[in-house]
This record gives structure tokens, sequence and C-alpha cells, in this order.
């Protein structure tokens, strides 16, 4: 158990809706990371967030977004969503910018 | 533009046998290494990690080998045991700059009882 938890495990939904992503980092991480991971693919970084402000972005689509909120935990906003959105979503955080410790994900499923 | 390679999608090893992961990288300021095993339905787990002032870093069975000029890195597990059968990816950043990590696509390591 990394002590990083996501919600939900599992989530289905249809092309167009809206889906909210939710990470709770360890406990003393300011860092929180996003990142996609495709059939097949490697880990796609789609942004960080630090103590509460964007520190870094990757490939993330304009349709996505992500904030952190004062208590640390962090949410990953996905809209208008399509079929090749379909993907797991993993949280990472760190308590410096080494080493990333990762939640279980989420998996999205876009029908 | 991937910077960070791993050309072996697949590998498979005897148990107790020493099985070799290999990472390729083109961005020279790369400067810290990780490598991350993920086994079905989990999230990656932190393995090991080597930054550029080292060649080599151990951790028990797992060894990783950092040739700078090359850039190449590779982890060594030995012996292998069949829990060791996950995927394992490598991950690159640089200290300077932002603060994000370059993954690779990942090598799913089978190894055989």
């Amino acid at each position: 158990d990394s002590g990083v938890t996501q919600t939900p495990k599992h989530l289905i939904t249809a092309t167009g809706q809206r889906v909210t992503l939710r990470c709770s980092p360890r406990s003393g991480d300011l860092s929180v990371y996003w990142y996609q991971q495709s059939l097949d693919q490697g880990l796609q970084f789609l942004i960080q967030y630090y103590n509460g402000e964007e520190r870094a972005k990757g490939n993330i689509l304009e349709r996505f977004s992500a904030q952190q909120f004062p208590d640390l935990h962090s949410e990953l906003n996905l809209s208008s969503l399509e079929l090749g959105d379909s993907a797991l979503y993993f949280c990472a955080s760190s308590h410096s910018t080494d080493t990333q410790y990762f939640g279980p994900g989420t998996r999205l499923t876009v029908l | 533009d991937q910077q960070v390679k791993q050309n072996s999608p697949s590998l498979s090893v005897q148990e107790g046998r020493i099985s070799i992961l290999n990472c390729d990288y083109t961005n020279s300021m790369f400067d810290y290494f990780l490598w991350y095993k993920k086994y079905p339905a989990e999230g990656p787990t932190f393995l090991i990690s080597i930054s550029s002032i080292k060649d080599k870093n151990e951790d028990g069975r797992f060894t990783v080998f950092l040739n700078k000029s090359a850039k190449h890195l590779s982890l060594h597990i030995v012996p292998s045991q069949p829990g060791d059968s996950a995927v394992y990816f490598c991950a690159a950043k640089s200290s300077s700059g932002t603060y994000k990590y370059i993954f690779g696509t990942g090598t799913r390591l089978k190894v055989l009882a």
C-alpha cells in the first residue's frame, strides 16, 4: 500500500459526459501528479501540482483540468469525453521532487 | 518524440537466472532515473533509483546501472523469481527545468518457474 488513494476504482460513462477523479496523497506529500495510461502505452504525464499550485504540465488536453485543494487532495476533471479517453488514470504523490508513489488508479471506460 | 525508450516490450527468463531490462534516453539533461514495477490492476511501485553522479545502485536482488555516455540504463534482477513477473517502467527527469518525469513504455517480464 503506497498510501495514495484514488476514487473511484472504476468509472463507466458515455461520450460527451464529464467525470471527476479524486486523489488523496500520502500524508505529508505536497506534490501530486496525474498520469494517463492507455492500452499498451506507457505512463503519459498530464499535470503536477505542488501545495495547491500548478507546477508542471504535460500532454494534458484542454478538455481536462485539475486542481489541488488546501487539504492537498487533488481532482482531475475530464469533460466532453471521447472513446479515446478510456484509460487508466494514475495519481502519484511525492515529498520532494524525486520518488513518486502511485495510487491504484482509476479505470475509465467511455462507451 | 519518445525521450525514454524501452525497446523490448517483453522478456521471459527462467527462475533463478538473471533478468536484464534496458532503457535508453535521448535527453542529456536527464540526471535522475527510477525503475517502477507494475502488477495488473495496481499502480506502479517504486523499485530503485539512481542519480547521474553514480553509475550503479544496488538494493537486494535489484541493481541499476547507468551509462551516461551511452544514455543507457539497465535493471538487473538476480536471481529472478516468479513474483518478479510484472511490467517494469523506467523514468527519467532533469533537476533543472520542470519537475516532470518521462516514462518509458514498459517491459513485461515473465519469470518462468
